[in-house]
């Protein structure tokens, strides 16, 4: 099946900092999703990308889908405290009715105050 | 109002045992999917149903079975509970043309 090989696993950085993770896949999808769990609580969608080459921002977030169809990153500036949680990135091929997500193993990203 | 809501939150049982998990969502959406998060936090898909139709079944014991009453509810019944069942269990729904899941908070099911 597909694979999604998300990095890095983790990352402890300081409060202010920028952060990057990506997302590297070995086939094609038509949708990247990126997502954060915070703990105890179920995954929340950051951004959506549909389009190759689209770069999208929420805020201090931005993610793009790659050119390539293969791949996406996504970039937080200025980190908060608030911040802290488990990042997936999240490739779909659709077809039909049959939408299948399949999800990167995570990055959880620490931020010292 | 809670959009994708699952009960219950924890779940504590012994092996041999049946369980379920239910889930609920009021958003309106025909896609309903059942996703398992084991100790490393990755998330794989078990099922989906779009409109009470099983639509996806990922290789899984069939010891687990779905049940759909209605497209807003989507319930999971699991038999003969083992140590491996111990895992997070999350339901979603999904906004109709996207792939936009919107995730419940969790079932945490411990076997002992």
């Amino acid at each position: 099946g597909q694979q999604l090989n998300q990095s890095p696993q983790s990352m402890f950085i300081q409060e202010g900092e920028d952060v990057s993770m990506n997302c590297t896949s070995s086939s094609i999808f038509n949708t990247w999703l990126w997502y954060k769990q915070d703990p105890g609580e179920g995954p929340v969608l950051l951004i959506a990308l549909y389009k190759a080459g689209e770069l999208t921002s929420n805020g201090r977030l931005t993610a793009q889908f790659g050119i390539t169809r293969k791949d996406s990153f996504l970039n937080i500036s200025a980190s908060i405290p608030s911040d802290v949680g488990i990042y997936f990135c999240a490739g779909l091929n659709s077809g039909g009715s049959n939408y299948k997500l399949t999800f990167g193993k995570g990055t959880l990203l620490t931020v010292n105050p | 109002d809670t959009a994708v809501s699952q009960t219950p939150k924890y779940l504590v049982t012994q092996m041999g045992n049946d369980k379920s998990i239910k889930c609920e969502q009021n958003l309106g959406h025909d896609t309903m999917y059942w996703y398992k998060q084991d100790s490393k936090k990755f998330l794989k898909i078990m099922f989906s149903y779009n409109n009470k139709e099983l639509i996806i079944n990922e290789t899984v014991p069939n010891r687990f079975s779905p049940k759909s009453p209605d497209k807003a509810h989507l319930n999971l019944h699991i038999n003969s509970l083992e140590l491996g069942d111990s895992a997070v269990y999350f339901c979603a729904s999904r906004q109709a043309n996207t792939g936009e899941l919107f995730f419940g908070e969790g079932s945490r099911l411990t076997v002992l």
